[in-house]
């Protein structure tokens, strides 16, 4: 059964800082892994979508790596900015369960 | 090009109570998935749909939920006998295609129990 974690549950940086968030998962065996922002009390907006056989995804500022034979991705965000701060989630796609499997998400916080 | 579309935004729903959840999902989408977010958790999936089909429904509870996605009109997620523990966030996504294909999430609903 695919599981999703995603370290740190919550971070704090100061603006202009580059950080990186991280995403792990159970079942190497996925279709693809996209990463989400959610705002509070909002939805879900698609970041970044990495298909098995890529291996990353840029979209402005933000780069997402995806290895699957480690069970791991990372979303790295140059220049952060205080209009970062949202909760960031990743959900892998595939393997057992053909739906998304979601961690719980990192709270960013960028101090201006 | 509207999104997928969620309503209402924000239902108060007595227990015992029916709740009904719209989607509508994007122009061209034939896929529509739910998901629930319960408070301090995350999403959580619910069921899978196509046109007229339930494809996967095994994160639906067994009693009281359930989901259609007719020829003609949204999606609808209906909870019967609503009790306080399936207040929560409901989140609607839409995709072109299954496999290997991007899913597009709704501004979801907002369910409360009282």
């Amino acid at each position: 059964k695919q599981e999703v974690t995603q370290i740190p549950a919550a971070l704090s940086v100061p603006e202009g800082e580059n950080l990186v968030l991280n995403c792990s998962f159970t079942d190497s065996a996925i279709y693809n892994l996209q990463w989400f922002r959610q705002d509070p009390g909002k939805g879900l907006t698609s970041l970044l979508l990495i298909q098995s056989s890529q291996r990353e995804q840029t979209s402005g500022r933000l780069n997402a790596s995806l290895d699957k034979s480690s069970g791991r991705s990372t979303l790295y965000i140059a220049a952060s900015q205080p209009g970062d701060s949202a909760t960031y989630l990743c959900a892998a796609y595939g393997g057992s369960q053909g739906n998304l499997i979601f961690g719980k998400g990192t709270k960013l916080s960028v101090k201006p | 090009n509207a999104g997928v579309m969620q309503n209402p935004r924000h239902l108060v729903r007595r227990r015992g109570q029916e709740a009904r959840l719209r989607c509508s999902p994007m122009k061209g989408h034939s896929h529509v998935y739910w998901y629930r977010q319960l408070p301090e958790e995350g999403l959580k999936f619910m069921v899978y749909l196509q046109k007229e089909n339930i494809i996967d429904e095994s994160g639906m509870p067994k009693e009281r939920f359930s989901a259609e996605f007719p020829k003609e009109g949204p999606s609808i997620l209906r909870i019967q006998q609503v009790v306080r523990g399936d207040s929560a966030a409901y989140f609607c996504a839409s995709s072109r295609k299954q496999n290997q294909n991007e899913q597009f999430f709704g501004p979801g609903t907002r369910l409360t129990v009282l």
